[in-house]
């Protein structure tokens, strides 16, 4: 079966940097998604992935091996706002995207 | 109006009523999509419309059925709901269906059966 599996909670500091990693096992790949859900909002947009390497965004950067099945979304310079669940997604050779349950990231001062 | 809507934000209903849940994207995409999102689950796909057409119907129980009346709208009826049924019913879209296209999520609309 797919299957995406991610941390299910992490407590950072506010201002340190933190790893949210995702490892996934799906029939075919056509990218990797990260999106961010505060409570009682909708999903946003953060990144894609399709190649290996590292994706930076300000803030944010995303990472990808395809050999080993495994992301990182890396978040540096943690503001109280970031306080929130991160999804990762893997769309898959049917082009349907498979997701995790995501990551309760709690900041505190 | 800009992104994605969805109406009504709350819904609270019987086992025996009949409603609907209504989803409206401003963006000019292509393809609409259905999500449940239950506490502590992986999102769950329930219908992709692709240019108004079915293209996706991942083993949804009857009682909900989708309605794609143009690309910009997107329906949900609901009948005969069970408990278990409440969640989180979350819309998105998106310009199309493969590869790098960034689904826009509306905020969702929270049920509950009693």
């Amino acid at each position: 079966g797919q299957n995406i599996d991610q941390p299910t909670e992490m407590t950072a500091t506010e201002g340190a940097i933190v790893q949210i990693n995702c490892t996934y096992q799906t029939s075919g790949f056509n990218g990797l998604f990260w999106y961010q859900q505060h409570a009682g909002e909708a999903p946003t947009f953060l990144s894609y992935n399709v190649l290996d390497g590292l994706e930076e965004k300000g803030r944010f950067s995303s990472f990808l091996s395809r050999s080993k099945g495994y992301s990182y979304l890396l978040l540096k310079e943690l503001q109280m706002k970031d306080s929130a669940s991160y999804l990762c997604a893997v769309m898959d050779s049917n082009y349907q995207l498979i997701w995790g349950a995501g990551t309760k990231l709690i900041i505190k001062p | 109006e800009t992104g994605v809507t969805q109406t009504p934000r709350h819904l609270v209903m019987g086992m025996t009523n009949k409603k609907s849940l209504k989803c409206e994207q401003h963006l000019g995409h292509n393809a609409m999509y259905w999500y449940k999102q239950s506490a502590k689950k992986p999102l769950e796909l329930m219908f992709v419309y692709s240019l108004e057409e079915r293209v996706e119907n991942n083993s949804v129980p009857s009682r909900f059925s989708p309605e794609c009346p143009n690309s910009s709208h997107l329906f949900l009826h609901l009948h005969t709901l069970q408990p278990e049924d409440s969640a989180l019913y979350l819309c998105a879209s998106s310009q199309g269906t493969g590869g790098y296209n960034e689904q826009f999520f509306g905020p969702g609309t929270r049920l509950t059966v009693l």
